[in-house]
């Protein structure tokens, strides 16, 4: 059975800070990786994913995946107040059907 | 854009009732799921379908039942509705291993 966990649980820095989350799940086998981010009364939406060893960049984001030690993260460059929301990781693949694992989130509050 | 909608958007109900919250999607996506969301916490499984008139359980189904009548349905039926029950319910609609997109969610309150 997936186990999928998330630190920090939440985590508060000023504008313009480098913002760090991490993710480690369990099945050696997952193949795709995700982070979706809610804003607070919103539904999910999906922010990023990652399917291969490395790293991926978009815009101020950056995945960083290592299926060796079971981890991937989200990195957040320069934060804005914007980015404040629940950050939600999730994997799939491996003996899950079709289905994610989501972690329990980190909430992520962006001082201005 | 895809296209997940649901109703009610906001509901109350008595503890021993029965409840329906109803799920559409026109995105052609063949997987549905239904998760719940507990005040700042993350989402859990509740039942998932990969085709119409089939349903799997996720991680906490007990107190809950599914239906995939056709492709773009999938219902979530509380048939003995309790207190610890009351969360916010979100569908979502998926390709197999892709992005899956959200309703935007059911407020649901049991009294």
């Amino acid at each position: 059975q997936q186990n999928v966990q998330q630190s920090p649980e939440s985590l508060i820095v000023p504008e313009g800070a480098r913002t760090s989350l991490n993710c480690t799940f369990s099945d050696s086998a997952s193949q795709y990786f995700w982070w979706y981010r809610q804003h607070s009364g919103k539904a999910p939406k999906a922010l990023m994913s990652i399917f291969s060893n490395g790293e991926k960049e978009e815009g101020r984001f950056t995945i960083h995946l290592n299926k060796a030690s079971l981890h991937f993260s989200l990195h957040i460059r320069d934060s804005q107040p914007s980015d404040s929301a629940l950050y939600l990781c999730a994997v799939s693949g491996g003996s899950a059907l079709g289905r994610l694992h989501f972690g329990a989130g980190t909430q992520l509050i962006v001082i201005p | 854009e895809a296209a997940v909608t649901q109703s009610p958007r906001s509901k109350v109900a008595v503890t021993g009732g029965k409840v329906t919250l109803s799920c559409h999607q026109t995105n052609n996506h063949d997987y549905m799921y239904w998760y719940r969301q507990d005040t700042g916490h993350g989402l859990r499984l509740i039942h998932y379908s990969y085709v119409a008139d089939s349903t799997e359980k996720g991680d906490i189904p007990d107190g809950y039942k599914a239906s995939r009548p056709s492709q773009e349905n999938f219902s979530l039926i509380l048939e003995l509705a309790s207190l610890s029950q009351t969360a916010v319910y979100f569908c979502a609609s998926s390709d197999y291993y892709a992005e899956q997109f959200f309703g935007p969610g059911t407020r649901l309150t049991v009294l």
